[in-house]
């Protein structure tokens, strides 16, 4: 495709529901970020996946998030038990890195898709 | 914790008039600096990336300057128009700690009217 898709791009759940949100790069991306964003804030970082190998979680805000990339493409954020305090617009992005820290790396973000508990 | 002030917190001015945002961040070294712009009910698309070396960078009607010392950004836009109605978010990537990750900043959001 020619970016980044999410999907649902609007979910609603009841409170105590399981979501699974899924996110499609673009092909041939290597990199692959979850970020969450509250209303009215800026995007902040839950995950970062490289291939399929899930290299830093440690913006996952607790154990009823989870991320997978099994072939290292497309990629599910989980959330179970869902709370009020969880409604937000989960983006991702995908990058090509071009190699070592100081590349720019840029990232591309998808749509996003906004969870509402209620 | 890493921080990414900006300022204003939201603005409105006239099509045609030129604006200024700013970003402060509180902590250095950094790899690179980003501006990205969000439209409603959209993911960010960048609009420039400057390393700590770099001063300023161009993308048509947007100017981005960076002075390292002070630890201050600021994005310029010029000859506003209707479609630069968006959120303008100043985003850090830091080199310690940090990884791969970047810090975004809470964002300024612009208003183009008639």
């Amino acid at each position: 495709g020619a970016g980044v898709s999410q999907s649902p791009r609007y979910k609603v759940a009841k409170r105590g529901q399981d979501v699974a949100l899924r996110c499609d790069p673009i092909s041939g991306h290597v990199s692959l970020f979850w970020y969450q964003q509250a209303l009215g804030q800026g995007p902040e970082f839950l995950t970062y996946f490289q291939n399929e190998a899930q290299l830093d979680k440690s913006g996952l805000p607790s154990d009823r998030f989870f991320a997978e990339r099994p072939e290292g493409s497309v990629s599910t954020l989980k959330i179970q038990r869902t709370q009020q305090e969880d409604s937000a617009v989960y983006l991702c992005a995908s990058s090509f890195p071009r190699g070592g820290k100081r590349s720019y790396n840029e990232q591309f973000f998808g749509p996003g898709t906004r969870l509402t508990v209620l | 914790k890493n921080q990414v002030e900006q300022s204003p917190q939201s603005l409105i001015i006239l099509e045609g008039k030129n604006c200024t945002l700013q970003c402060n961040y509180t902590v250095s070294p950094f790899s690179n600096l980003r501006w990205y712009k969000q439209d409603t009910g959209r993911g960010p698309v960048s609009l420039t990336i400057m390393t700590f070396s770099e001063n300023t960078k161009s993308n048509g009607r947007y100017t981005a300057t960076l002075d390292a010392d002070t630890k201050q950004s600021s994005l310029h836009i010029t000859a506003s128009q209707l479609s630069d109605s968006a959120s303008y978010i100043c985003v850090v990537r830091f080199l310690t700690g940090g990884g791969n990750k970047l810090t975004f900043g809470t964002g300024t959001q612009l208003k183009v009217e008639l």
